[in-house]
């Protein structure tokens, strides 16, 4: 059964600052991962996916990692804002149009 | 971009009674659909998955005499709470496929559901 734990589970630094969030997962037989922004009360934002084959993908200040064989993956935030305080979710799909099996998320808080 | 919406975007009602969500892809088709719940503070959890005119799949620990879904065509899936507690009180949240060769998924703004 595929499990994807968010380390850390909430993180507070001064804006300016570049950041690593992490994942992993235990199955490395993965279709695609992704990276979600979800701000409260509110749904989810795609900010990133990485399939299978790929290593890396970017978005703006936004870098994601992915090793399939350790089954760990990285978002990596540049000279973070407060703007990007929300809760990050990281998602695997075992296969093309499989269910996303989601991980607890890391509540990122952006201090002025 | 794809886009999906949900409607309500909130809803309360009584203990007992029954609520319905949609979900519609606006500007594609969806064959699949996912239905998810979440929990204050808690990650999303699947509850099912929509097939465009066969029964959903849910998964283990959902009632799908309670949580009745119906996709009934490729832009439209229905969620209905049935003799809703207060315990399914919940942000639930649908997703869609876009088909493209990426299969990402598109999520719905989501439905705050509270029930009295």
């Amino acid at each position: 059964k595929q499990e994807v734990t968010q380390i850390p589970a909430a993180l507070s630094v001064p804006e300016g600052e570049n950041l690593v969030l992490n994942c992993s997962f235990t199955d490395s037989a993965i279709y695609n991962l992704q990276w979600f922004r979800q701000d409260p009360g509110k749904g989810l934002t795609s900010l990133l996916l990485i399939q299978s084959s790929q290593r890396e993908q970017t978005s703006g200040r936004l870098n994601a990692s992915l090793d399939k064989s350790s089954g760990r993956s990285t978002l990596y935030i540049a000279a973070s804002q407060p703007g990007d305080s929300a809760t990050y979710l990281c998602a695997v799909s075992r296969w093309r149009d499989d269910k996303i099996i989601f991980g607890k998320g890391t509540r990122l808080h952006i201090l002025p | 971009g794809a886009v999906v919406s949900q409607h309500p975007s909130w809803v309360i009602c009584k203990s007992g009674t029954s609520v319905k969500i949609e979900c519609r892809s606006l500007d594609f088709q969806a064959t699949t659909m996912f239905w998810y719940r979440q929990f204050p503070k808690q990650s999303l959890m699947l509850m099912a998955t929509s097939n465009e005119g066969s029964k959903a799949t849910y998964e283990q620990g959902v009632e799908k005499d309670k949580f009745l879904i119906n996709h009934a065509s490729l832009t439209l899936s229905t969620l209905t709470v049935t003799s809703a507690h207060p315990e399914d009180s919940s942000f639930y949240i649908c997703s869609a496929h876009t088909g493209e060769s990426s299969y990402e998924q598109y999520f719905g703004p989501g439905t705050r559901l509270t029930v009295t």
